[in-house]
């Protein structure tokens, strides 16, 4: 079981905006740390979407956005296109954990 | 460009040894933290081991502390993971990724393709 909670998938019809939650504790997103945002396309490696809850790589699309309030992070897609249909990961620091940083159980993106 | 090249995955009985390791090209590759992460096929993703820049800190997922050994050298580019006794359980792919943002808020901002280790008899 994953740290971070995630809903296994979300779906919508291309052009329509989505969000995938990921709610952690008191030990990470709660106590401040940052969250980011990775996306893994179908057999290829995961790709930093968003870093530092809200900020978006070089050549990474405005239609990717990112939030965090409290102890939960939202990322949300405006203008779902096909090519969006991937598996999504939050990732966190945990405080009551050794190392580096801790996932979300990831959450299916599918367009309809 | 940024590449980032691991090698030396493969099949292993259990109670085994591995040596994982990942090329780094394209950037100061001793100026930067570096992890591995792993992800049972088909499954999420989960952090394992991570080095600073000076070799001087190494940080381990409990899962795999005692048995896994991370360690890199600048000379050469190459970050390494020594995987040892190892289980059924850590069958996956292993991701090399280089770390941004500090202590306090780690990021993977370049992955490489994977390895993929099979635990089996």
């Amino acid at each position: 079981q994953s740290v971070l909670t995630q809903p296994p998938s979300v779906s919508g019809a291309p052009g329509q905006r989505v969000t995938i939650s990921c709610t952690g504790h008191s030990s990470n997103i709660g106590a401040g740390y940052d969250v980011h945002w990775y996306q893994q396309l179908p057999g290829t490696a995961p790709k930093l979407l968003i870093y530092g809850n809200n900020n978006r790589p070089s050549g990474v699309p405005d239609r990717f956005s990112g939030s965090k309030s409290g102890t939960s992070a939202s990322l949300a897609i405006t203008g779902l296109q096909a090519e969006d249909e991937a598996d999504y990961y939050c990732q966190s620091y945990d405080s009551s954990l050794s190392g580096s940083g801790v996932f979300g159980g990831g959450t299916k993106v599918t367009v309809l | 460009e940024v590449q980032l090249l691991e090698s030396g995955g493969g099949l292993v009985q259990p109670g085994g040894s591995l040596r994982l390791s990942c090329a780094a090209s394209g950037f100061t590759f001793r100026s930067y933290a570096m992890s591995w992460v792993r992800q049972v096929p088909g499954k999420g993703l989960e952090w394992v081991a991570g080095i600073s820049t000076g070799r001087d800190s190494t940080y381990y997922a409990d899962s795999v502390k005692g048995r896994f050994t991370i360690s890199r050298d600048n000379s050469k580019n190459t970050l390494y993971l020594q995987v040892n006794s190892l289980r059924a359980e850590d069958t996956a792919f292993y991701y090399c990724a280089r770390v941004l943002g500090g202590p306090y808020s780690p990021y993977f901002d370049y992955w490489g393709q994977g390895t993929l280790v099979t635990v089996s008899s």
